[in-house]
Formats: structure tokens, C-alpha cells, sequence
């Protein structure tokens, strides 16, 4: 059984650089066909793609974030971590990891998604 | 960047067929999934590779893709159904997903 659980904090302040971590089970990080991402919704918005990284710790960035986030793993504790610097009110959402499957080069699509973290960016 | 572009909204009654498209520059050229995402809750995937269902998912819904629109369709739609649809491909020229507006499927 596949799951993911994201786990952070609820609330940052402005220019605080946040640290979330999806810890899963249920399936190994260990090929580039099997990727973990992160996705916001800012509230009662569009899902946003942000990063995803895979078993061969290729990493890739959303174009208009890549100067802010890094996204990493540790494959002994089967987590993904993701850091978001220079916080601000407009990144409050919830953040969203979730597994990724690669099919042959042609798509990527997300199959197991975690429950979820609210962030609320706020002084 | 690569752009999606759905209907803000989508009513229809019980029982009949929604159709929720998803347009873009060649989509048909891509692979499209959808996601049903209820209030409070994560997305779930309903159709990946643009017609595929994961295990689970009602025959009910379907996928289609071509030219420059993509859709989805949901037949026989029950009340259960009501929630945002998100459509979502992978931009391969530079590695990125790309997810449209996202859809609010009412059902009257």
C-alpha cells in the first residue's frame, strides 16, 4: 500500500524559508521512471506544480521558483524534503507531495498523493 | 510556458454525461490525465494517458484526446461526482507538468 504524508510547519513568516517533508512507504525511490513531486493550491485556486525528484536524484524545477526551492531525498528513511526560501503571503496554499510515474519519456503523471500541509505565510 | 485551459464550471443534472475539456496547442500530441479533487481533500487520478483508467475508477469515466482539446467525460453522473477536475500533461521540452485552471463540476 502506497502512502505519502507531508509534515511541516503551519505557519512561516515573511522572508522565512520553509522546510516541508513527505515521508512515504509502500514503494522505493530507486529509478528514474518513479519520481517524487510537490504541488501547491494556494486556497480556492489551481494546482501548481513545483518540483520532483527521482531515484537516480535527477532534480527538477518549476521555472518561475528554481531560484528558491530544493528539493532533496533521503532514501534511508524513505523521505523527500523540500525547501521553499524567501517566504511570502503569496505562497500561502497547501503543499502537496505526491508520487510520480514516468512512462517511456512521454508523460509523467501523479498516482498516490499525500493528504496535504496547509502553510500560511503571515508576520 | 505551456498552457491549459479549462471552463471555470460545469453543470449538468443526474444522470446525464458531463464533458470537461481541457484545451492546449497540440494537446493531442501530449499525454493527458485528469484528477478529481473534492473539497478539503487531494486529487485523485481518474483517466492518465489520456484514456486509461486506474484500478478502481468507474467505467463512467472516460478520456479523450485530440487536435487541440482534450476531454473528459463522466457518464451518468451521479452527485457523488461534484467536485473540481483538473486536467494536467508533461511538458517535455523542459521537464515541466503543467496543470490547467481546474473545473467545477456541479450537479444540479
Amino acid at each position: 500500500q502506497v502512502t505519502l504524508k507531508e509534515s511541516g510547519p503551519a505557519l512561516v513568516k515573511p522572508t522565512q524559508t520553509l522546510t516541508l517533508t513527505c515521508t512515504f512507504s509502500g514503494f522505493s525511490l530507486s529509478s528514474s521512471a518513479m519520481s517524487v513531486g510537490w504541488v501547491r493550491q494556494p486556497p480556492g485556486k489551481a494546482l501548481e506544480w513545483l518540483a520532483r525528484i527521482d531515484g537516480h536524484d535527477d532534480t527538477f524545477y518549476s521555472t518561475s521558483l528554481t531560484t528558491r526551492l530544493t528539493i532533496s531525498k533521503d532514501t534511508s528513511k524513505d523521505q523527500v524534503v523540500l525547501t521553499m526560501t524567501r517566504m511570502d503571503p503569496v505562497d500561502t496554499a497547501t503543499y502537496f507531495c505526491a508520487r510520480m510515474i514516468g512512462v517511456a519519456a512521454i508523460t509523467y503523471y501523479f498516482d498516490h498523493w499525500g493528504q496535504g500541509a496547509a502553510v500560511i505565510v503571515s508576520s | 510556458s505551456y498552457v491549459l485551459t479549462q471552463p471555470p464550471s460545469v453543470s449538468v443534472a443526474p444522470g446525464q454525461t458531463a464533458r470537461i475539456t481541457c484545451g492546449g496547442n497540440n494537446i493531442g500530441t501530449k499525454s493527458v490525465c485528469w484528477y478529481q479533487q473534492k473539497p478539503g481533500q487531494a486529487p485523485v487520478l481518474v483517466v492518465y494517458d489520456d484514456s486509461d483508467r486506474p484500478s478502481g475508477i468507474p467505467e463512467r469515466f472516460s478520456g479523450f484526446n485530440s487536435g487541440n482539446t482534450a476531454t473528459l467525460t463522466i457518464s451518468r453522473v451521479e452527485g457523488g461526482d461534484e467536485a473540481e477536475y483538473h486536467c494536467q500533461v508533461w511538458d517535455r521540452s523542459v521537464d515541466h507538468v503543467v496543470f490547467g485552471g481546474g473545473t467545477k463540476l456541479t450537479v444540479l
